[in-house]
């Protein structure tokens, strides 16, 4: 079935290094992205969204860039801290069908000092 | 503090016996939803409901019931059809259809181990 996947199951960076996490998804009819944080054993937390009639959106240190045409979403942070390691997921809703979130399998960030 | 409660934090039972997760919220959401977490998977979607007195199956309903009696509350029961229950359960709510700007808020989820 469609789903929303990831390329690197762990991502590992020196603290002060930027860091992309990559998702890609299956479903043309998506129209609307979320990346989540999710530190161990806590519920996900909202880092940042876009619609599909975005192709960029800026938060504080976070940056989410959407690539329609080749179905890809990508998490950018800058100047990564000890703070930011977690497992990142991206999630899509769409127009159509099931009103609920589909996630990927995540990404680990780990934060090397 | 608005938010999502979801409780007890730590669940065990026996192999066998039905349980119930609570999971409330104060934020005057119109939709809840329940996810199942593996070690090291994402989350796969077990009920949703939209409204009161509604709800409908995800990816993975099979074993489980739910039921929203109030806008506030909506329970998940793991019942013994249920072939592995062990697993981190997370709620979350959102304030109807989600998109943008109205994304999902979670809980903070319930381990259930059984034994």
């Amino acid at each position: 079935g469609e789903s929303v996947g990831l390329h690197l199951p762990t991502l590992s960076v020196q603290e002060g290094d930027n860091s992309i996490i990559n998702c890609a998804y299956s479903n043309s009819a998506s129209d609307y992205f979320i990346w989540y944080k999710q530190e161990s054993g806590k519920g996900p937390q909202f880092i940042i969204d876009i619609r599909s009639n975005m192709d960029k959106r800026q938060g504080q240190r976070v940056t989410v860039l959407l690539n329609k045409t080749v179905k890809h979403l990508s998490l950018q942070i800058a100047a990564t801290q000890p703070g930011d390691s977690a497992v990142y997921f991206c999630a899509e809703n769409r127009v159509t069908g099931r009103r609920a979130l589909t996630f990927g399998s995540g990404t680990r960030l780990q934060v090397q000092p | 503090d608005g938010g999502i409660t979801q409780s007890p934090k730590y669940l065990f039972r026996k192999e066998g016996q039905n349980v119930t997760l609570s999971c409330e919220q104060n934020l005057n959401h119109d939709a809840m939803y329940w996810y199942r977490q593996d070690p090291g998977q994402g989350l796969r979607l077990i009920y949703y409901s939209q409204i009161v007195n509604d709800f409908q199956k995800g990816d993975i309903a099979e074993g489980y019931s739910v039921s929203r009696e109030k806008k506030e509350s909506f329970p998940l029961t793991v019942t013994s059809a249920q072939k592995n229950p062990t697993a981190f359960y997370l709620c979350a709510s959102s304030i109807g259809q989600i998109s943008s700007p109205y994304e999902a808020f979670f809980g903070q989820g319930t381990r259930l181990t059984v034994v």
